[in-house]
């Protein structure tokens, strides 16, 4: 596609319900960042692959995330037993293979998990 | 660890003025990347404009342009002739060299007609 893909756009789940996140990048971007954005806050980085090598999860907040991007291309965000505090945007952003910044990152429009 | 600061929640501007955004960093590191992002109410993140650590000079895209001071850790974003389209949320952001991504708490900026 011409940009960043994320599935489903918006998501309500009751507390402790797992939820899976779909990020579909650019094609050909090797790089594949994860963030989440609490309400009124700044994005906030959760993991980075690069390929299908999960090289940083260090922003992961818990056991309960876990990423992964199997093939290098569609990556999924799950979130297990899901919590209240979990309810965010949690963005997806792409970019071509690059040493820090560059190569810009391509964000998608996100998708906003409601936990109740 | 990096910290992004963006010291004005809110700011607005009359359409065709000047604004200035502004945001300091605090890293150990010398090289670097730095960036603005826009964020309007349709939540994809825009890139505005990026500037390397090791370039002095002062990075530009038409009517963007940013102030970079290293020694200060200092990088202000200018919006020359501001449009009703940047209305918008404007984050500044870092990255380290290996891929770590830091971005501030965003300034809200409004373009009054």
């Amino acid at each position: 596609g011409a940009g960043v893909s994320q599935s489903p756009r918006y998501k309500v789940a009751k507390r402790g319900q797992d939820v899976a996140l779909r990020c579909d990048p650019i094609s050909g971007h090797v790089s594949l960042f994860w963030y989440q954005q609490a309400l009124g806050q700044g994005p906030e980085f959760l993991t980075y692959f690069q390929n299908e090598a999960q090289l940083d999860k260090s922003g992961l907040p818990s056991d309960r995330f876990f990423a992964e991007r199997p093939e290098g291309s569609v990556s999924t965000l799950k979130i297990q037993r899901t919590q209240q505090e979990d309810s965010a945007v949690y963005l997806c952003a792409s970019s071509l293979e690059g040493q820090g910044g560059d190569q810009p990152q391509h964000f998608g429009d996100g998708t906003r998990l409601s936990i109740l | 660890a990096q910290t992004v600061t963006q010291s004005q929640p809110e700011m607005s501007v009359q359409e065709a003025e000047t604004v200035t955004l502004s945001c300091t960093y605090d890293t150990s590191e010398n090289n670097y990347y730095l960036f603005w992002y826009k964020q309007p109410p349709s939540r994809q993140m825009i890139l505005v404009i990026r500037q390397e650590a090791y370039k002095q000079q002062n990075a530009t895209e038409n009517r963007f342009s940013v102030n970079f001071q290293k020694a200060a850790k200092s990088f202000s974003l200018k919006i020359s002739d501001s449009q009703l389209g940047d209305t918008a949320m404007y984050f500044c952001a870092f990255m380290n060299y290996g891929n770590q991504f830091y971005f501030g708490t965003g300034t809200s900026l409004t373009v009054i007609p």
